[in-house]
C-alpha cells in the first residue's frame, strides 16, 4: 500500500506570499494520477489540480502543480484571502483503490 | 452539470448499520465514463476513501474497511447508497459521495452529511 505523506502539516503565510506544500509518496508513482483538493472551512473538498500538473476547470493560475516519482508539489503563486485553507493530495493506486495524505493547512499568519 | 447530494439519518446507535443514499442529478449514474465514490472525514480529521461503484455494479472497497461495507446502485432513482454495518464511535464522520470523473478524479463531490455514531 502506498502511503502520501504531507508536509509541513500547517503553513503560516500572509496574503500576497507563495505556498509551496508538498506530497511524498512511499514509493514512485506515476504523475498521471496524483491530484489536489481544497477544501474550504465547512465545505466538500474541490478538485485544483490532477495528473499533477493540470489544472482543473475554473481553478485559477496562481496555483500550479508538478513533481514525478515519489515527490510532488502544490505551489499558489500568490495568496489570496480566499486560498487559506487545507489542501489534500490524493492518489489512484493499483487493486485499485484511492488515497488520500492528511492534510496541510494554510493559515493566515 | 452534475450535482451529488446525500441524505440519511445523523444518529446511529453502536453496533446497527449507518445507510446513505446519494442522488445524483444533472447525469446519469448509468454513464460507463465514471465511479461513484463514497469518502468520509472524522470530525477535524482527514479524508479517507471508502469505495465506489461502477454502473454495471462492479464495486471497489478500502481493505480497511472491506467487510463491512456494502455499496449499491439505484438506477430507476439515479441513486447509489452506502451500508456501513457494526457502527462505532470510530465510524462517526461527515460523509461525502463524489463522481470518480475519468475513474480517478473526485470532481464534483456532495455537501456531506454528518453521522454520529452514539447510544
Amino acid at each position: 500500500e502506498i502511503v502520501l505523506t504531507q508536509s509541513p502539516g500547517t503553513l503560516s503565510l500572509s496574503p500576497g506570499e507563495r505556498a509551496t506544500l508538498s506530497c511524498r509518496a512511499s514509493q514512485t508513482i506515476s504523475s498521471s494520477y496524483l491530484a489536489w483538493y481544497q477544501q474550504k472551512r465547512g465545505q466538500a473538498p474541490r478538485l485544483l489540480i490532477y495528473s499533477a500538473s493540470t489544472r482543473a476547470t475554473g481553478i485559477p493560475d496562481r496555483f500550479s502543480g508538478s513533481g514525478s516519482e515519489t515527490d510532488f508539489t502544490l505551489t499558489i503563486s500568490r495568496l489570496e484571502p480566499e486560498d487559506f485553507a487545507v489542501y489534500y493530495c490524493q492518489l489512484y493506486g493499483s487493486s485499485p483503490t484511492w488515497t488520500f495524505g492528511q492534510g496541510t493547512k494554510v493559515e493566515i499568519k | 452539470q452534475v450535482q451529488l447530494q446525500e441524505s440519511g439519518p445523523g444518529l446511529v446507535k453502536p453496533s446497527q448499520t449507518l445507510s446513505l443514499t446519494c442522488t445524483v442529478s444533472g447525469g446519469s449514474i448509468s454513464n460507463s465514463d465514471n465511479y461513484w465514490s463514497w469518502i468520509r472525514q472524522p470530525p477535524g480529521k482527514g479524508l479517507e476513501w471508502i469505495g465506489n461503484i461502477y454502473y454495471n455494479g462492479r464495486t471497489n472497497y478500502n481493505p480497511s474497511l472491506k467487510s463491512r461495507i456494502l455499496i449499491s446502485l439505484n438506477m430507476s432513482k439515479n441513486q447509489f447508497s452506502l451500508e456501513l454495518s457494526s457502527v462505532t464511535a470510530a465510524d462517526t464522520a461527515l460523509y461525502y459521495c463524489a463522481r470518480d470523473w475519468n475513474y480517478i478524479w473526485f470532481d464534483p463531490w456532495g455537501q456531506g452529511t454528518l453521522v454520529t455514531v452514539s447510544s
